[in-house]
């Protein structure tokens, strides 16, 4: 089976500028939640989707917006881009129910905002 | 607000044992979750723990006290790719909203 997908890869983008990252999760799994890791910290919370809805926000600003498709794929939006918002940023994907506690990372996509 | 804490390097010989420690404060629990993470790739989940007490899964265990906000993970008979950031994590609730420490990097020298 696959894993959890996430694209681009790695993506330069200049301050003020828009960006859009995607994240498919694993197959039969509802819930997406987005992380935002910069180097040597630990991942932090931005958003989680089930079943098409917000069901939990982090301490991000407006700027960070997120949705999620009818196929459990989910899309993470930040717009005017700061050069702190370079960093790392994780998709994880999970059954979440209560009796299902493990979330699978994908890749992450490396954003360098310059 | 939520408040994890662990310590930020730690370094031992191939072979031996490691604690690496984690002391939480969170205005929710659902789980105490240790994560493994390689430099430069995403982290991968090593061990969970909701009730208070020992989880053993082969070379690595897991303990926890709730009335403590105290958990450990224990990594024996360590190896050269254990060499990693070890990241401790608090579900907060029903679903999975994590809040994360900002890990501990474990050198694993020859």
């Amino acid at each position: 089976d696959a894993g959890v997908t996430q694209s681009p890869t790695h993506l330069i983008k200049t301050r003020g500028q828009h960006v859009t990252l995607r994240c498919s999760p694993i197959s039969g799994h509802k819930s997406v939640s987005w992380y935002q890791q910069v180097l040597g910290q630990g991942p932090q919370f931005i958003f989680q989707y089930y079943e098409k809805e917000e069901r939990g926000r982090g301490n991000f600003p407006d700027r960070f917006s997120a949705r999620q498709f009818p196929n459990y794929s989910s899309e993470l939006n930040v717009n005017a881009l700061l050069l702190g918002d370079s960093a790392l940023y994780l998709c994880a994907s999970s059954l979440a129910t209560s009796s299902s506690y493990e979330q699978y990372f994908g890749p992450g996509t490396r954003l360098t905002v310059t | 607000g939520q408040n994890i804490d662990q310590p930020t390097e730690m370094t031992a010989t191939e072979g031996a044992i490691v604690q690496i420690n984690c002391t939480y404060q969170t205005s929710g629990f659902n789980g105490l979750f240790w994560y493994q993470q390689h430099a430069g790739e995403a982290p991968t989940f090593l061990s969970y723990n909701v009730l208070d007490g020992l989880e053993e899964k082969g070379r690595f265990s897991s303990f926890l006290s709730r009335s403590k906000g105290y958990s450990y993970l224990l990594l024996k008979e360590l190896q050269m790719k254990d060499s990693a950031s070890y990241l401790c994590a608090v579900r907060l609730d029903n679903f999975n909203k994590f809040y994360f420490g900002s890990g501990t990097k474990l050198n694993v020298k020859p």
